[in-house]
């Protein structure tokens, strides 16, 4: 079956450094691949997708990119903010199954002044 | 866009009596439904997906004549927890997608948090 792994946190960072959040994958054919965040208190709401091998999705500083060979899909920005803190989650979801996602367990991300 | 609500966004009731919570769509019509519950260590766990005009599909070991799932509409789903016990406290989180296309993201509500004493 589908599964996610992603990895643990929670991760504390300083305002401006760089942050990786590992994600890997297993899966049958070629999902399509996601980064959601939840901040406190609110539902998850779509950071950023790929749809095919190479893809690299954007959105708000943050980028991943889809590497088929090595089924990842880390997650990435170069200077965080305090207003990044939040949980993050990566999924993937294949047409063959109605959009049903799988998740990984979050990351929680914590940036300090 | 793509604007999902949920209401209540808390409700507090007493064991043994039901809670329904509602999920919109209200700028797109949602072929799928999705109903998860969030546990306060933030992992996410799937209950049922729920197709318009159809009956939900659960997933494993989740209750189907507790957490009772209708789909009235492409815009409007309906989770009732019935006969409610302290245990089902929790964060419950509706998403929706739009089908077609490839990448089939899900647009989620901003969740509802039930207390049950």
């Amino acid at each position: 079956g589908n599964s996610v792994t992603q990895m643990e946190g929670p991760v504390t960072l300083s305002e401006e450094a760089f942050l990786t959040i590992n994600c890997t994958y297993t899966a049958t054919g070629y999902p399509s691949l996601f980064w959601y965040v939840q901040y406190p208190g609110e539902g998850l709401q779509l950071l950023l997708k790929a749809t095919k091998a190479d893809d690299k999705g954007s959105n708000k500083g943050f980028e991943a990119t889809y590497r088929k060979e090595t089924t990842s899909f880390h997650l990435e920005k170069g200077s965080v903010q305090v207003s990044d803190s939040a949980v993050y989650f990566c999924a993937l979801a294949r047409s063959t199954n109605a959009g049903k996602s799988t998740f990984g367990d979050g990351t929680t991300l914590t940036v300090k002044p | 866009g793509a604007v999902v609500s949920q209401h209540p966004s808390w409700v507090i009731c007493k064991s043994g009596t039901s809670v329904k919570i509602e999920c919109r769509s209200l700028d797109f019509q949602a072929t799928t439904m999705f109903w998860y519950r969030q546990f306060p260590k933030q992992s996410l766990m799937l209950m049922a997906t729920s197709n318009e005009g159809s009956k939900a599909t659960y997933e494993q070991g989740v209750e189907k004549d507790k957490f009772l799932i209708n789909h009235a509409s492409l815009t409007l789903s309906t989770l009732t927890v019935t006969s409610a016990h302290p245990e089902d406290s929790s964060f419950y989180i509706c998403s929706a997608t739009k089908g077609g296309g490839a990448a089939y993201e899900q647009y989620f509500g901003p969740g509802t948090r039930l207390t049950v004493t």
